[in-house]
């Protein structure tokens, strides 16, 4: 089955700076990675998500990178802000016609903690 | 839209007791999952379903048990709860269109077993 692996666990940045977390995964038929944010005691949230037929997807602060060949995909968050503190989730499926039927595997989760 | 419901919110139960963690969804979606959250390890699927009447099993499946007799429900039952079930579950509904994979949360349930 599907692995994936999220690094950095934690991540500590000031305000202004941009944070960088990463995932890889082994399914080569992956092909729909999303990014959930879970802020404390609160349900995961879909903050961006891209398929396997794009390189790179940006909205506004957040972008997220995909190298399907290297089977790595990445969260960029530029001008942090305190209210992004906040776990990150990445998950990688085969949507789209696959056969996951919704099913999503995880990534361990980064703790992002952004100071004033 | 309330979107995924689940209920209750908490829940503290003792080793051997059962109970049914509750989910509903009106979003007519007809993919339904269970997670659960452990901390260090992310989210873990437990058991899914594709539609009314069909569920299949998930990473870690053992000591839970679901039917799906409706689009909206996709109950989760406990047979005999163990500590090792502490933990917070979350259910997730997805549609099955072509264009839309997003999975949607509950609020989630945090389970004590003492």
């Amino acid at each position: 089955g599907e692995n994936v692996e999220q690094h950095p666990s934690t991540l500590s940045v000031q305000e202004g700076d941009s944070a960088v977390i990463k995932c890889t995964y082994s399914d080569s038929a992956s092909n729909y990675f999303p990014w959930y944010k879970q802020e404390l005691g609160k349900r995961p949230q879909l903050i961006i998500d891209i398929r396997s037929n794009v390189g790179e997807k940006k909205d506004q602060r957040i972008a997220v990178t995909l190298n399907k060949t290297a089977k790595h995909f990445s969260l960029h968050i530029t001008e942090t802000q305190p209210e992004d503190s906040a776990v990150y989730f990445c998950a990688a499926s085969i949507g789209a016609g696959g056969t996951s039927y919704g099913k999503l595997t995880f990534g361990q989760g980064t703790i992002l903690t952004v100071h004033p | 839209n309330a979107g995924v419901t689940q209920t209750p919110k908490f829940q503290v139960l003792k080793t051997g007791q059962s109970m049914t963690l509750q989910c509903a969804q009106d979003m007519n979606h007809e993919y339904m999952s269970w997670y659960r959250q452990d901390p260090g390890m992310g989210l873990r699927l437990i058991h899914y379903s594709v539609g009314a009447g069909i569920t299949d099993q998930g990473e870690v499946p053992n000591g839970y048990n679901v039917s799906r007799s409706t689009t909206e429900d996709f109950p989760l039952r406990l047979l005999s709860a163990a500590p090792s079930q502490t933990s917070v579950y979350f259910c997730a509904s997805v549609a099955s269109g072509q264009s839309n994979t997003e999975a949607f949360f509950g609020q989630g349930t945090r389970l004590t077993v003492v």
